[in-house]
Formats: C-alpha cells, sequence, structure tokens
C-alpha cells in the first residue's frame, strides 16, 4: 500500500526557517517525482515544488523561488522541503503528493495527510 | 486569483447529473492535459480523472470529464450524497512553468 507521510510542521515566526519531511513506503520512491502542494485555511490548492525520481529536474513557484528548497533522499525514501524566510502568507497544510507520471503532466495520484505551517508572531 | 478559472459552486439533487468548468488559455489546457481532484473537509485531494479523461481505478463511471480548446470539464451522473465535496482542476501552465490549479467548485448535493 502506497503511503506518504509528512512531518515537520509546526508554528514558527515570520522570517524563521523549518524543513518539512515527506516519508514514502509502498512503491519504488526512487523511480517516481514527488511535489509539495499546500493550502491555506479555507482557500484552494496551490503547487509549490516538484522534483523529478534522481533530481535532475526541480521546479517552484515563484512565490517561493530563492526561499524554499526541495530536496530527496532515494536512500531514505523520504522527500524534503526545507523554508526559509518564511512568511504569513506561507501558512497552510502541506501535502506531499507523487507523480503518476511526467512532472509535466501535472497528474497527483497519491497523497499524504498534510502538516500544518503557521508562520506568526 | 487563480490561473484556471472555476465557478465557484455548484449544486444538484440526488441522482442528477452536474455539471462543472474549467476555463484556462492555451499555455495551460490548450496545450496540456487536464485532471481533476476531489477534496473533502479537512482530507487530502484526491485525484478523480487524469489526461482530460481517464479514471484512476476505483473511481465510479459517474465521474467523466472532456476538454475542448481551452476548457475542460467534469460531469458528475447520478448524483450521490457522498459526491458533496471541493472539485479542483490543474493541468500544466508552459509559460509559468508550473503546475495551475483552478480556485476549486463547492458541489452541494441538495
Amino acid at each position: 500500500e502506497v503511503q506518504l507521510v509528512e512531518s515537520g510542521g509546526g508554528l514558527v515566526k515570520p522570517g524563521g526557517s523549518l524543513r518539512l519531511s515527506c516519508a514514502a513506503s509502498g512503491f519504488t520512491f526512487s523511480t517516481y517525482s514527488m511535489n509539495w502542494v499546500r493550502q491555506a485555511p479555507g482557500k484552494g490548492l496551490e503547487w509549490v515544488s516538484s522534483i523529478s525520481s534522481s533530481s535532475s529536474a526541480i521546479y517552484y513557484t515563484d512565490s517561493v523561488k530563492g526561499r524554499f528548497t526541495i530536496s530527496r533522499d532515494n536512500a531514505w525514501n523520504s522527500l524534503y522541503l526545507q523554508m526559509n524566510s518564511l512568511r504569513a502568507e506561507d501558512t497552510a497544510v502541506y501535502y506531499c503528493a507523487r507523480s503518476r507520471s511526467v512532472i509535466a503532466a501535472a497528474t497527483w495520484d497519491y497523497w499524504g495527510q498534510g502538516t500544518l505551517l503557521t508562520v506568526s508572531s | 486569483q487563480s490561473v484556471l478559472t472555476q465557478p465557484p459552486s455548484a449544486s444538484g439533487t440526488p441522482g442528477q447529473r452536474v455539471t462543472i468548468s474549467c476555463s484556462g488559455s492555451s499555455s495551460n489546457i490548450g496545450t496540456n492535459t487536464v485532471n481533476w481532484y476531489k477534496q473533502l473537509p479537512g482530507t487530502a485531494p484526491k485525484l478523480l480523472v487524469y489526461t482530460n479523461n481517464q479514471r484512476p481505478s476505483g473511481v465510479p463511471d459517474r465521474f467523466s470529464a472532456s476538454k475542448s480548446g481551452t476548457s475542460a470539464s467534469l460531469a458528475i451522473s447520478g448524483l450521490q450524497s457522498e459526491d458533496e465535496a471541493n472539485y479542483y482542476c490543474a493541468a500544466w501552465d508552459d509559460s509559468l512553468n508550473g503546475p495551475v490549479f483552478g480556485g476549486g467548485t463547492k458541489l452541494t448535493v441538495l
């Protein structure tokens, strides 16, 4: 059974940093592209970042470029999102999601339960 | 303001057929495939339709979707109470070099 379990969310002050993790199991992690998608309270879905299976291709939404870094460790079946210079508008539930095929298909077939990041003083 | 445009709400009675639209542009829907996601309150999204009109295993054939030009639509026939949820369309955008979502449509089963 495919499972994605996010962790690392919490309360952070503006300007602070945090690293989210996503532990994957039930599939060959190293062969799939992975993604982070977020959802602010009461709002819609917003794509944050994607990384190819070998980390050779990485994409970010404009609002996080230069502040967030996506990475993965295929040996540990884990996906990460390092978030720096956090802002109030980064407050959201962050979901880890698996790409069903190529990144550009925007097809995410398995999602984690999400982890909540709150940026507030 | 979302790149893809969906109606904020839709409704229908049990057994009815409802349609949710998703409007984009030549850089997203006009060039790339469309996917649809269903999200129940407090839960993670679920893939409902991929590659314009393909259903993942386990998704009932009451759900169908299509794409024409720069627009797409999701149709739900034989509406059931468990269909009450938020529905999102998504597609890759060549100009933004990333995926974009619609703002979501809250479907109410009356």
